[in-house]
């Protein structure tokens, strides 16, 4: 499975924007990107997922440039209960991310600040 | 609806002792997964179950790890002689089908002293 690497830590004040990118410059061309949230004594949830282009859901954007060589996730107007570990996955969709086995990095903790 | 529940959400015990972490997935959930989680790192896959069948234990460690699904629902992870380094969260996970967004539980909290 392709290597992911994301910043360990982020800080955002209330109400702004948040963007966590990912580097994957050994992506497949069949594999998928996928952002998982994970607060505090809970399970990792998952969030959104993309191949190409731009995905937007109720939560989150996800951009990924032409190469796929790298992820943007969009947190819009963040508030202090999106403090929380985003993990950034790579995998074919029918043996990583989104199937089996997801292989999970130490993620970005993300601390919203009031 | 229900999410996928595991029992105890809490373990504490000592080396060398048996234990059973329980995992109830999501009903209809055909796909359960086990992984362990560190502190400060991110989950590790242990074991994937289709059905009642293991279809892949490929990351569970070593003998001492073992899991069952009998009847395709619920499952048990069971760890025997209990070293210090077994202490993490095991986390459960279940989904629809093999290639559908996995759904964690709270993970029980494995301690041992």
């Amino acid at each position: 499975l392709a290597k992911t690497t994301q910043p360990i830590s982020m800080d955002s004040y209330e109400g702004q924007e948040v963007n966590i990118t990912c580097s994957h410059n050994n992506i497949a061309t069949n594999d998928y990107i996928t952002w998982y949230q994970q607060f505090p004594s809970q399970g990792p949830r998952f969030i959104i997922q993309g191949y190409k282009t731009k995905v937007t859901n109720e939560v989150a954007s996800l951009f990924i440039p032409a190469d796929r060589k790298s992820s943007t996730l969009s947190l819009p107007r963040v508030s202090l209960s999106d403090t929380a570990v985003y993990y950034c996955l790579v995998g074919d969709r029918n043996s990583g991310a989104g199937s089996y086995q997801l292989t999970f990095g130490k993620g970005t903790k993300l601390s919203v600040i009031p | 609806g229900a999410g996928v529940s595991q029992t105890p959400s809490n373990k504490v015990t000592e080396k060398g002792k048996y234990v059973e972490l329980r995992c109830d997935p999501i009903s209809g959930h055909t796909a359960l997964y086990w992984y362990r989680q560190s502190l400060g790192q991110g989950p590790e896959f242990l074991i994937y179950f289709q059905g009642t069948g293991a279809a892949d234990d490929s990351g569970l460690p070593n003998d001492r790890f073992f899991a069952v699904r009998p009847e395709g629902s619920v499952s048990t992870l069971k760890i025997q002689r209990t070293e210090r380094g077994d202490s993490a969260v095991y986390l459960c996970a279940s989904s629809p089908r093999v290639s559908g967004t996995q759904y964690f539980g709270p993970g029980t909290r494995l301690l041992v002293l």
